[in-house]
Order: structure tokens, then C-alpha cells, then sequence
């Protein structure tokens, strides 16, 4: 799992700062999307879903934003903290009644103390 | 409650091996799935199951089997090992599928080398 984190973007922020995250899907006709966390030798930890008929959901110092017009998502984490180190990956749901998720590379956030 | 649980948590195989990776989950969730994660790579999908006695091929299923004969497990066999097959291993469960907005739990992944 720790090598994953060497061949990602990375986002560097000073402790307290708020972060931004940014995702584009692939595919228009995805109408769902999660945000997931993973520490470093874990698995990945859901944080905030939302689906394609809202715009913006909010969650306990996070939010993700939808804008479906250019395909791109975005989590925005406020006042960071060290415990919020680890690699984002956001993931879609291509539509209809599939089994299956498609999931992003994944960006690394590391928190300056 | 354990929630996902996989073993073992790292592997080393010489090529041509076989093993099985396993996976339990106590949530009683009919959806199960194995993913692999690769550097620069998202998660792939391997198989996934969505209830005792179905399974189904996932984006990269060569070289793998899978069952489910109870609605706990989902173990995951390497039939002949290569080298291609070194990666972390991730067993994920849900109440049912991922697109209807059931949260998915992933477990702690299994770390396998194939020399």
C-alpha cells in the first residue's frame, strides 16, 4: 500500500489550512460518486457520497461539490489536521443497475504541522 | 463487529503457486468483491458476488477464482501465481450494490509478491 503514494499527485497543506481535492470522472452517466480515504497500509474508508441530482453535500468538516457540466468533483476538507494524511480517491457509479464502481487514481495529502 | 476481515495480511509466492485469499465479513451484506491496487493505478474490480451462490467477473478476472457458498465468506484463489499478480488485495462488502448509495467496506488489504 505505501508505494501507491510515490507515483500520485500530491497536495501539501499547512495544519489548519481547508484543502481541495479535485476528481474528473469519465463518463456522463454516472449519477453517483463517493469520496474515499486511505491511510497508509489500510483500506480504503468511505467519507461523503452524493448523487447526481445535488450540487454541492455536506458532511462534518467536509464537502463535496458536483459539477456535471465539465465531469469534475472536488472535496473540500476544512482546518486540516495531521490525522487527514493519507490518499483521496474519489470513485463513480456508471449508471443503471451495475455492480460496479470505477475508481480515480487518487491524490496524496500531506498535512505540514 | 470485525467488519471485513482478510487474511493473510502479506504473501510471498513463487511463480506457478496457487493460494486463496480470505475474506469474511459479519454485517450479513449480500455484496462482496475483491479488488487489486496497483501504483498509478485505481482500484480494479476482480469479481464480486451479490448473494451466496453468485459471482461474476469483475474488470480484470484472469488468473482468479472465486466463491460463495455463505453469505459470510468470499475467498479469493490464484490458480498459478505470476509475477503480474504482485499487488495489494482488497476485499470490499455491502449491503447491496455500490450504485444504489450503500457504503461499501473495504478491508485492510493483503500485500502478496509473487517472485
Amino acid at each position: 500500500g505505501e508505494s501507491v503514494g510515490l507515483h500520485l499527485p500530491t497536495l501539501s497543506v499547512q495544519e489548519g489550512d481547508n484543502s481541495i481535492i479535485n476528481c474528473a470522472y469519465s463518463n456522463s452517466a454516472s449519477d453517483y460518486f463517493i469520496w474515499y480515504k486511505q491511510e497508509s497500509g489500510k483500506g480504503p474508508q468511505f467519507i461523503i457520497d452524493i448523487r447526481s441530482n445535488m450540487d454541492k453535500r455536506q458532511g462534518q468538516r467536509v464537502t463535496v461539490l458536483l459539477n456535471k457540466t465539465v465531469k469534475h468533483l472536488s472535496l473540500q476538507i476544512a482546518a486540516t489536521q495531521p490525522g487527514d494524511s493519507a490518499v483521496y480517491f474519489c470513485a463513480e457509479s456508471p449508471g443503471g443497475a451495475t455492480n460496479k464502481l470505477i475508481f480515480g487514481t487518487g491524490t496524496l495529502l500531506a498535512v505540514q504541522p | 463487529n470485525a467488519g471485513v476481515t482478510q487474511t493473510p495480511k502479506f504473501q510471498v509466492l513463487k511463480t506457478g503457486q496457487s493460494m486463496t485469499l480470505q475474506c469474511a465479513q459479519d454485517m450479513n451484506h449480500e455484496y462482496m468483491s475483491w479488488y487489486r491496487q496497483d501504483p498509478g493505478m485505481g482500484l480494479r474490480l476482480i469479481h464480486y458476488s451479490v448473494g451466496a451462490g453468485i459471482t461474476d467477473q469483475g474488470e480484470v478476472p484472469n488468473g482468479y477464482n472465486v466463491s460463495r457458498s455463505t453469505t459470510e465468506d468470499f475467498p479469493l484463489r490464484l490458480l498459478s501465481a505470476a509475477p503480474s499478480q504482485t499487488s495489494v488485495y482488497f476485499c470490499a462488502s455491502s449491503y447491496s450494490w455500490p450504485g444504489s448509495g450503500n457504503t461499501i467496506y473495504f478491508g485492510e488489504g493483503s500485500w502478496l509478491t509473487v517472485v
